[in-house]
């Protein structure tokens, strides 16, 4: 069966440094991953997958994250945090058929 | 270009009480879904949908029922409310094309149920 797991409630980071928030997976086959951000009151917002293909994958609002086969790991980074990007993200994995399964979520409080 | 809206977006029911939440998309997605987002749990799937006329159970389907009738539209009942149905409900779409398209979600439907 698949899964997901964030192991960090939450991540603190200055405004300006790096960031990074993690997620492992599991899944028989192909993964397909995607993180996901969601503000107060609001849905979740797609940020980026990966499907195949190089492992540094670029997304919205500066995001990238890297594709880690061997760890089985798809941590979301960031080179220089912002305030407006304090919010829930969310790690979520997919087989290649309906249902995807989403992490517990990581909240991201970036300080200024 | 509105994407996927939920209705209501807030409401109180009391125990036993039934209601229909509606989700409706613009985007002509083939896949539809309901979520509930509890504190510490993520997203829980709780009936889906891969085309008009067509349901299926999700990982939490007790206590809910669903309809699609029209491609756009995506409905969530509760036949009777109880308190451990209190949850933040969202509805999603993608498109068929294979396991590697994002879902669009909703600003969701916050239930208390007393």
């Amino acid at each position: 069966a698949q899964s997901v797991a964030q192991p960090e409630d939450q991540v603190n980071v200055a405004e300006g440094n790096p960031l990074t928030v993690k997620c492992t997976y599991s899944v028989s086959g192909n993964p397909y991953l995607f993180w996901y951000v969601q503000y107060p009151n609001r849905g979740l917002q797609f940020l980026l997958k990966y499907i195949t293909g190089d492992n540094l994958v670029k997304g919205s609002y500066g995001f990238e994250a890297e594709f880690n086969k061997s760890q089985t790991s798809f941590h979301l980074k960031k080179p220089s945090a912002l305030v407006s990007d304090s919010a829930l993200y969310f790690c979520a994995v997919r087989d290649g058929g309906f249902k995807t399964i989403f992490g517990a979520g990581t909240r991201l409080f970036v300080k200024a | 270009n509105a994407g996927v809206t939920q209705t209501p977006k807030f409401r109180v029911l009391k125990t036993g009480q039934s209601m229909t939440l509606l989700c409706a998309q613009d985007m002509n997605h083939e896949y539809m879904y309901w979520y509930r987002q509890d504190p510490g749990m993520g997203l829980r799937l709780i009936h889906y949908s891969v085309g008009e006329g067509t349901t299926a159970k999700g990982e939490v389907p007790d206590g809910y029922n669903v309809s699609r009738l029209k491609k756009q539209n995506f409905l969530l009942g509760l036949e009777s409310a109880a308190p451990s149905q209190t949850s933040v409900y969202f509805c999603a779409s993608s498109h068929m094309t294979g396991g590697n398209q994002p879902q669009h979600f909703g600003d969701g439907t916050r239930l208390s149920i007393l």
